[in-house]
């Protein structure tokens, strides 16, 4: 079964530091690779795309895939309260359909 | 651009009785795909459409359906409520012309209880 994994955390940073989440698939063919975050209470909102091998940077987000490794992860530097939330990866798996997986998400808290 | 909207926000139904959600995908979009989120389940897709047609399809009962009008509105029906079926049910729209690469943005979502 194609499946995205998560760890649920909680996973819990000072402010001021670099917050690292991760994310496994279990397709080698998946071609697309996507970060949500979701307040509590909220819906996702996207964060972060990313299709090749390498890093991503985005303001204090960066997203790093290795297909090879059939991982994803993304790095929050200079971590903020505000970024205390849940991180939904998403990954579109093989078989034509382009619809994303999800996985079940990890929360993050940044505590002052 | 305006986002994704959702209509109702909140919802509270009876055992037995039946639902229709709306969603408006953000203008030029025309793929319209819904999900239904649980801390249980987390998010679980559930069907999508484009240009008025399911293009994809979750494992979800036939009592789950839906449809998109030629706008690219989208309504979504849940017929005899189940307990089980209290989620909050989101929306999302791309606008398809990437394949894989397309990027799915989420509307507010509605959220269900069933008493």
């Amino acid at each position: 079964q194609k499946e995205v994994e998560q760890n649920s955390g909680p996973l819990s940073v000072p402010e001021g530091a670099i917050a690292s989440l991760n994310c496994t698939y279990s397709d080698r063919v998946s071609q697309s690779f996507f970060w949500y975050r979701q307040y509590s209470g909220k819906s996702p909102e996207l964060i972060m795309s990313i299709y090749s091998n390498g890093d991503k940077e985005d303001g204090r987000f960066t997203a790093q895939l290795n297909k090879a490794s059939q991982y994803v992860s993304l790095l929050i530097r200079d971590s903020q309260p505000s970024d205390s939330a849940t991180y939904l990866c998403a990954v579109t798996l093989s078989g034509g359909s382009y619809i994303p997986t999800f996985g079940r998400g990890t929360s993050l808290i940044v505590h002052p | 651009k305006a986002g994704v909207t959702q209509t109702p926000r909140y919802l509270i139904k009876t055992r037995g009785q039946q639902v229709t959600l709306s969603c408006s995908p953000i203008s030029g979009h025309r793929s319209v795909s819904w999900y239904q989120q649980t801390p249980g389940q987390g998010l679980q897709f559930l069907f999508e459409y484009f240009s008025e047609t399911q293009r994809n399809k979750g494992n979800f009962p036939g009592r789950f359906s839906g449809r998109q009008f030629s706008n690219s509105r989208s309504e979504m029906n849940v017929s005899t409520l189940e307990l089980g079926d209290s989620a909050l049910y989101l929306c999302a729209s791309s606008w398809p012309g990437q394949g894989a690469k397309d990027e799915q943005y989420f509307g507010p979502g509605t959220r269900l209880t069933v008493t």
